[in-house]
């Protein structure tokens, strides 16, 4: 199957700083990648739709300023946390889709916030 | 609304045979889906059904009728390597997938 790379795996910041994360599509292009929070013991709830070339889209209850999506070419999509605060500690993974089937998963990215 | 549902945990013993059930309503349908996930990894995909009938991968089956909104994941021959989260996810009719909160399915010796 497809292979996605998130990095970094885990990161541990200091509250107020901002952490970027990265998602690759390594051996396909990817127009749309999406990216996902899930806190211990829930399911992934969708964050955001990552488009190449153009605005993210956001779900209800996002905030798009303080989660920044770039999708700058259609192997990469970042998501940078921006001043980063306790409540943000939870497990992001980022996905992309080949076609209509399967979607393919980072490896996920554990944020911890102190 | 959307929503899938399952249950939240399942036990079983190695080397027997389990079958975890999802129930869906979702604004149209495009595919369900099961994945697997260990405790702080990424979800690893394991079959995909669009059209009614049971899709058999190894130990693994599932199952969809798409007629009762129902599927099912059943796994043989269970090993203690099973032991996992098991997600049910829908697409729906704007090839959005739709997640269950998922299965955490305990495998006792």
């Amino acid at each position: 199957g497809a292979v996605v790379s998130q990095h970094p795996s885990w990161v541990i910041c200091k509250s107020g700083t901002s952490v970027k994360i990265e998602c690759r599509s390594l051996d396909f292009q990817a127009t749309t990648m999406f990216w996902y929070r899930q806190f211990p013991k829930q399911s992934l709830m969708l964050m955001a739709t990552s488009n190449e070339g153009s605005k993210a889209t956001y779900e209800q209850g996002v905030e798009k300023d303080k989660f920044l999506i770039n999708h700058a070419s259609l192997t990469l999509s970042t998501l940078t946390v921006t001043s980063a605060h306790p409540e943000d500690s939870s497990f992001y993974i980022c996905s992309a889709g080949a076609g209509v089937t399967e979607a393919f998963f980072g490896q996920g990215t554990r944020l911890t916030v102190v | 609304g959307q929503n899938i549902d399952q249950p939240t945990e399942m036990t079983a013993t190695e080397g027997a045979i389990v079958q975890i059930n999802c129930t869906y309503q979702t604004s149209g349908f495009n595919g369900l889906f099961w994945y697997q996930q260990h405790a702080g990894e990424a979800p690893t995909f394991l079959s995909y059904n669009v059209l009614d009938g049971l899709e058999e991968k190894g130990r693994f089956s599932s199952f969809l009728s798409r007629s009762k909104g129902y599927s099912y994941l059943l796994l043989k021959e269970l090993q203690m390597k099973d032991s996992a989260s098991y997600l049910c996810a829908v697409k729906d009719s704007n090839y959005q997938l739709i997640w269950g909160a998922g299965t955490k399915l305990i495998i006792k010796p």
